[in-house]
């Protein structure tokens, strides 16, 4: 089995701060996902990144995908407090039928 | 577009008593359907994932099972609840393409008692 570990396991910044997640592997993975999830509710796809060096850009979050496909980050520029919540990788095991999801990252974001 | 329901949204239920949670998935066809387990603030534990009508695979052997009786339903299960099974249980639905997109219900919170 796949492992997935992302760090870090929480952090705390203040609005308008930049922060980054990362999600590391020692295994190839053939696509990545970021979720976010709130409190209470399932998690909500962001994006999928499959090319090795990928970059992909939603508003102020950037998504980097390793030249090996072994790892990601997630960088989110000039947080706001609706950054909130919490941030799961997930890799694609074996082309489309199963994924393998990191610990998660607890953002809080203060007004 | 494509929804995903689950039900009931919170369930108490004391040790030893039965379970059943439903998911339903509306507009698509022979999607592929996952149960996942979440213990608080962390990470998702794949439970049971079904790519078919009556074809699941179970991850972590337990004390729940996985039916799959109708193309888009999929339903969770146990004879005798243990308090480890508490926690926030998740049905996802995928294409089952190579991009490994999942879209995730609302979720069924559940202690026991």
């Amino acid at each position: 089995t796949q492992l997935l570990e992302q760090s870090p396991q929480f952090l705390s910044i203040q609005e308008g701060e930049n922060l980054t997640v990362y999600c590391n592997s020692s295994s190839v993975f053939s696509s990545l996902q970021w979720y976010r999830q709130e409190p209470g509710e399932g998690p909500v796809l962001l994006v999928t990144v499959v090319t090795g060096g990928e970059v992909k850009k939603l508003k102020r979050l950037t998504f980097q995908f390793g030249d090996a496909r072994k790892d990601s980050s997630l960088h989110i520029t000039a947080a706001q407090p609706g950054d909130t919540g919490l941030y799961l990788c997930a890799g694609d095991e074996a082309a489309g039928n199963k994924l393998t999801f990191g610990g998660g990252t607890r953002v809080l974001v203060k007004p | 577009s494509q929804t995903i329901h689950q039900w009931p949204a919170t369930l108490v239920q004391p040790v030893g008593s039965p379970l059943s949670l439903e998911c339903t998935v509306e507009g698509t066809s022979n999607p592929n359907l996952y149960w996942y387990r979440q213990a608080a603030g962390r990470g998702l534990q794949l439970l049971f994932y079904s790519v078919g009508i009556g074809q699941i695979s179970s991850e972590v052997p337990q004390n729940l099972s996985a039916s799959r009786p109708q193309d888009r339903q999929f339903i969770l299960s146990s004879k005798k609840l243990l308090l480890s099974d508490s926690g926030f249980y998740l049905c996802a639905w995928s294409y089952g393409d190579i991009r490994g997109e999942q879209y995730f219900g609302p979720g069924t919170r559940l202690t026991v008692t």
